[in-house]
């Protein structure tokens, strides 16, 4: 079926310095993409999104890229901080639903 | 506004109980859902409602059933609770559509089933 999966598990970044977090997806015909960020013992919240006729968004400190043709997204986050550690999360549209990756967890250091 | 409130925080379940999980959101919002989410692994989905009046089966029905009470409320039941459904529960919410948009996470409940 179709799936969205991310190829770090786990991402070591020093504070300060910009961190890129991946994603692939499977589905094509998927139009819409959300980054998740998930603190622990809590529940996901919204990062930024894109639709699929955009290739890049920015937000406060991050930005999402995403590339239809290799079916990739990406989110940078700029200059670290300790409170970005969390777990991060794609998710890409399918409908109604949503299908979400397994996640990247992001530890800053000091 | 309180945004999605999930209720209980923590249950500790034996084996063959039941149990319901509530969730309210109060963003008048058309779509609700509910994940899964198990150590190291993603959110997977259980049950949706599009909206008021339907609820759709997603990646991990079996075991468990809904209800959309009405448009603010969309329970979890597990009749006969198991092991393998010891997990984190998250219940959602979006303003809904084809293309859904933000979805809006509750805190989640602590699912031990003994």
């Amino acid at each position: 079926g179709e799936s969205v999966g991310l190829h770090l598990p786990t991402l070591s970044v020093q504070e300060g310095d910009n961190s890129i977090i991946n994603c692939a997806y499977s589905n094509s015909a998927s139009d819409y993409f959300i980054w998740y960020k998930q603190e622990s013992g809590k529940g996901p919240q919204f990062i930024i999104d894109i639709r699929s006729n955009m290739d890049k968004r920015q937000g406060q400190r991050v930005t999402v890229l995403l590339n239809k043709t290799v079916k990739h997204l990406s989110l940078q986050i700029a200059a670290t901080q300790p409170g970005d550690s969390a777990v991060y999360f794609c998710a890409e549209n399918d409908a109604y639903k949503y299908i979400f990756g397994t996640g990247t967890r992001l530890k800053v250091l000091a | 506004n309180a945004g999605v409130t999930q209720t209980p925080k923590f249950q500790v379940l034996k084996t063959g109980q039941s149990m319901t999980l509530q969730c309210a959101q109060d963003m008048n919002h058309n779509s609700m859902y509910w994940y899964r989410q198990d150590p190291g692994m993603g959110l997977r989905l259980i049950y949706y409602s599009a909206s008021e009046g339907t609820t759709d089966k997603g990646e991990v029905p079996n075991g468990y059933n809904v209800s959309r009470l009405n448009k603010r409320e969309f329970s979890l039941r597990l009749e006969s609770a198991a092991p393998s459904q010891t997990s984190v529960y998250f219940c959602a919410s979006s303003g809904g559509g084809l293309i859904t948009g933000e979805q809006f996470f509750g805190p989640g409940t602590r699912l031990t089933v003994l």
